[in-house]
């Protein structure tokens, strides 16, 4: 498709276990974002990738939050030992880099039991 | 660091009425600002955008106005219609830090009634 494609659109998981995301960018984009989406912290910033560069993984909350993108395109991103406060909708964005606009997927709603 | 914040919610009018919604702005350098806007059980789009002082974005109706002076990004809409509501959110990049990723607001709700 010609979006920013996510999946999957839900994910319900028990606390203490791993999980895993994907995000699929519109194809040429060689920036890719992940946010997070929760009723108490709003919209925050988690991690960025810019082609081959180091990733700027400043916003990930704690070291159980890990982000891999495959071959300029794909990313994965991983929560291990999920907590309760992981509870949220998790947001892929791409762009052609710089400040040009970012485009959202309609993102994964994880649950934690 | 870059800080976004916007009006409280939520807003409620009834149609034809006049929109604001403010927001306001924190960053060091020249931001790139943006209004993106999430409807009813979908994802993020981007509204408008504007990438330096003076400059006006504009979309459907809406537009918003880059002002350096007063680091606002106010959105306005002459006459709303059912059709937007939804929840709509202020954003900045860049700047002197250079950072790309979005810094968000809170987002206002908007209602708005036939």
């Amino acid at each position: 498709g010609a979006g920013v494609s996510q999946s999957p659109s839900n994910k319900v998981t028990e606390k203490g276990k791993d999980v895993e995301l994907r995000c699929d960018p519109i194809s040429g984009h060689t920036a890719l974002y992940w946010y997070r989406q929760s009723l108490g912290q709003g919209l925050e910033f988690l991690i960025y990738f810019q082609g081959n560069s180091a990733p700027d993984k400043s916003g990930l909350p704690s070291d159980r939050f890990s982000a891999e993108r495959t071959g300029g395109s794909v990313s994965t991103l991983t929560i291990q030992r999920t907590q309760q406060e992981d509870s949220a909708v998790y947001l892929c964005a791409s762009s052609l880099g710089g400040d040009q606009p970012q485009h959202f997927g309609d993102g994964t709603r994880l649950s934690i039991l | 660091g870059n800080s976004v914040t916007q009006m409280e919610g939520p807003v409620t009018l009834s149609e034809e009425a006049f929109l604001t919604i403010n927001c306001t702005y924190t960053a060091t350098g020249y931001p790139s600002l943006f209004w993106y806007v999430q409807y009813p059980g979908e994802g993020l789009q981007l509204l408008l955008k504007a990438t330096k002082a003076d400059d006006k974005g504009s979309n459907k109706g809406f537009e918003a106005t880059y002002r350096k002076e007063t680091t606002s990004f106010h959105l306005e809409k002459g006459s709303v219609q059912v059709s937007d509501s939804a929840v709509y959110f202020c954003a900045l990049s860049g700047g002197r830090s250079s950072a790309r990723q979005l810094t968000f607001g809170s987002g206002t709700q908007l209602t708005v009634l036939p």
